[in-house]
């Protein structure tokens, strides 16, 4: 059974940064892509980033380029997301996500997590 | 980036209704189109992947159609556990991007 755990969420201040990790089982991580999703409170899904198997290709939505940074690790089964300069309109539930198949450049998303909150405030 | 832009915003129909949900991309994006649904408090499911193709145990009574820019999902005989909000996502390009999502609520 997939199973994607994230945790490393909580509350931060404007400026500040968090990791976030996602432990990943049930399947072979080092096959497949990996994403973070995000939604606001009360708001809609929103790409945020996505890295190749191998981890050698990475992808960020313009808003956080430069602040976010995706990685991860294939001996431990783990994604990351790394936050810098962390902003009120971050503030939201990020969710990691499995690609849908291996190979194909076209992310979509089979399996995600139950996700992990991110409050950005002073 | 490719917009998408979903219609209705919100819906209501009864159990037994068939519902139609549009996907509209402001560029051409092929057939790299996926439909979730998504409930309260929980995460998004994929319903629909390359526009047409049925995601593994979802109900045959979803289904998508589409290709360039403008897409759908249709769910024919609406069960109750069908309420819930749905979004549109493209895979054409990055970055990826979702609709602002259809809220289908019970008449």
């Amino acid at each position: 059974e997939v199973q994607l755990l994230e945790s490393g969420g909580g509350l931060v201040q404007p400026g500040g940064s968090l990791r976030l990790s996602c432990a990943a089982s049930g399947f072979t991580f080092s096959s497949y892509g990996m994403s973070w999703v995000r939604q606001a409170p009360g708001k809609g899904l929103e790409w945020v980033s996505s890295i190749s198997d191998s981890g050698s290709s990475t992808y960020y939505a313009g808003s956080e380029k430069g602040r976010f940074t995706i990685s991860r690790d294939n001996s431990k089964n783990t994604l990351y997301l790394q936050m810098n300069s962390l902003r009120a309109e971050d503030t939201a539930v990020y969710y990691c996500a499995k690609k849908l198949g291996s190979g194909s450049y076209y992310y979509y998303f089979d399996f995600w997590g139950q996700g992990t909150l991110v409050t950005v405030s002073s | 980036d490719i917009q998408l832009t979903q219609s209705p915003s919100s819906v209501s129909a009864s159990v037994g209704d068939s519902v139609t949900i549009t996907c509209r991309a402001s560029q051409g994006i092929s057939s790299w189109l996926a439909w979730y649904q998504q409930k309260p408090g929980k995460a998004p499911k994929l319903l629909i992947y390359a526009a047409s193709s049925l995601q593994s145990g979802v109900p045959s009574r979803f289904s998508g159609s589409g290709s360039g820019t403008d897409f759908t999902l249709t769910i024919s005989s609406l069960q109750p556990e069908d309420f819930a909000t749905y979004y549109c996502q493209q895979a054409n390009s990055f970055p990826n991007t979702f609709g602002q999502g259809t809220k289908l609520e019970i008449k």
